[in-house]
Order: structure tokens, then sequence, then C-alpha cells
């Protein structure tokens, strides 16, 4: 069956520091992934969509990576600030069948000032 | 400047007692969703519509209901909330549905459902 896993535990850094996230999927050939990103007790706001044609997409501080090889996206955060935290989830999207977004169960950053 | 608002934002029911969460949007959007997202879990989704094209998820149980009577507006009933309904549901909307162009999802701010 289709899976997407992100790290559930917590990832801890520095301020100033860059963060990575991962995003792993099996059984899926998506047409594109996204980020969000989630503050406790709201809804996830979009950040980021790259295609399953792209190797790589910036935008300000955020960098994300697709590698649909190793069924992998990494999602970097450069010059992480305290702002910076809260759950990060990715989303998956096929082109043909299920036309919806599937998520995953998000990563939760903390940065330390 | 909401976007997409959802009403109310904490709903208190007891068990068995049906109970309404709504959404409305500003964004002329087409498609509108519906989540439920428990604690530390991902967001999973209920059901849509496209325009007036309702789509059930497979595994949505027969509790959970929705209606859209036009464009801007959405609802969620739950006939009989049951003490594992308790969760954050979300609303959102996007121009296209999943897989095409311009289909970036904008999320409400979530109504948290507290079943007693």
């Amino acid at each position: 069956s289709q899976k997407i896993e992100q790290n559930s535990e917590a990832l801890n850094i520095q301020e100033g520091k860059t963060a990575t996230l991962t995003c792993n999927y099996t059984n899926y050939s998506p047409a594109y992934l996204q980020w969000y990103r989630q503050d406790p007790g709201r809804g996830p706001v979009f950040l980021l969509l790259i295609r399953e044609n792209e190797k790589e997409k910036r935008k300000e501080r955020l960098k994300v990576t697709f590698d649909t090889t190793l069924k992998q996206s990494l999602f970097h955060i450069t010059a992480s600030q305290p702002a910076d935290s809260a759950t990060y989830l990715c989303a998956l999207a096929s082109d043909t069948g299920r036309r919806a977004l599937t998520f995953g169960s998000g990563t939760r950053l903390q940065v330390q000032p | 400047d909401a976007m997409v608002i959802q009403n109310p934002r904490y709903q208190v029911t007891q068990f068995g007692k049906p109970v309404t969460l709504s959404c409305s949007q500003t964004l002329n959007h087409n498609v509108m969703y519906w989540y439920q997202q428990k604690s530390s879990q991902a967001p999973k989704l209920l059901f849509h519509y496209y325009d007036k094209d309702f789509n059930n998820e497979a595994d949505t149980p027969d509790n959970f209901q929705s209606r859209r009577p036009n464009t801007s507006f959405c609802f969620l009933d739950i006939r009989s909330p049951g003490l594992g309904d308790a969760a954050m549901y979300l609303c959102a909307t996007s121009r296209g549905l999943a897989g095409g162009q311009g289909d970036t999802q904008y999320f409400g701010p979530g109504t948290r459902l507290t079943v007693l």
C-alpha cells in the first residue's frame, strides 16, 4: 500500500543552523510533492511545490529536493530562526487515479535561540 | 483577509448528539475538502467536492456526511459522534484537483471537536 514516512521524532537545532527534514514514500508515482507548515492548533500553510521532473526548488531560506529514484524529498531551512519552529508536513499527489493529496504525519522542528 | 473560515473554532458535543461544522471561502475555488486530523497524525481526507460533485473516500464512515449548498459554503455533519471522532477538523480549498495545475490547498484554522 502507499506510504509516506516522515521522522516522527522532533528535530532540535540551534538558531542559525540549517534544518533538514526528510520525506520518504513507497508504492507511489507522484506527479509532485508539496511541503506545508503547521503551527499548533492551526491549519497547514502551503510552502513549496516540486514536480517529478524537478530536482530542486528554492524560496527565500527554503530549499526542497526531490529524488524519484530514492523516493525521497529533503526540505531545508537555512539560517533557521526560532520563528521557524513548527511541524512540517509533506504531501504527494498523483495526476492519475485518486486526485487528492496524501499527507505525511509531519516532523516537528524546534529551533533553539 | 480571511480566505477560508471555519466555525466554530471549538465545538463540544455529547456522545451521539449530531453536530455540524461549517466552512466558508472567499477564494471562489472549485474544490472544497474536509480532513480529520488527530494529534501528531497526518490530516486524513474524508471527502471533497469539485463544484457540486461529491467524492467520498472509501474508508470514510457513514457517520460523516457533507453538504455544499453553493460555491462558498461547505458543511460537515457528524450524525452520531463517538469518542473516537474527537479531533481537529480541517476545511481546505483549491482551484483544481490534486495532480493538476492550480491545486495548492488553502486551509482554514480548523474546528477542534470534543466529544463528552
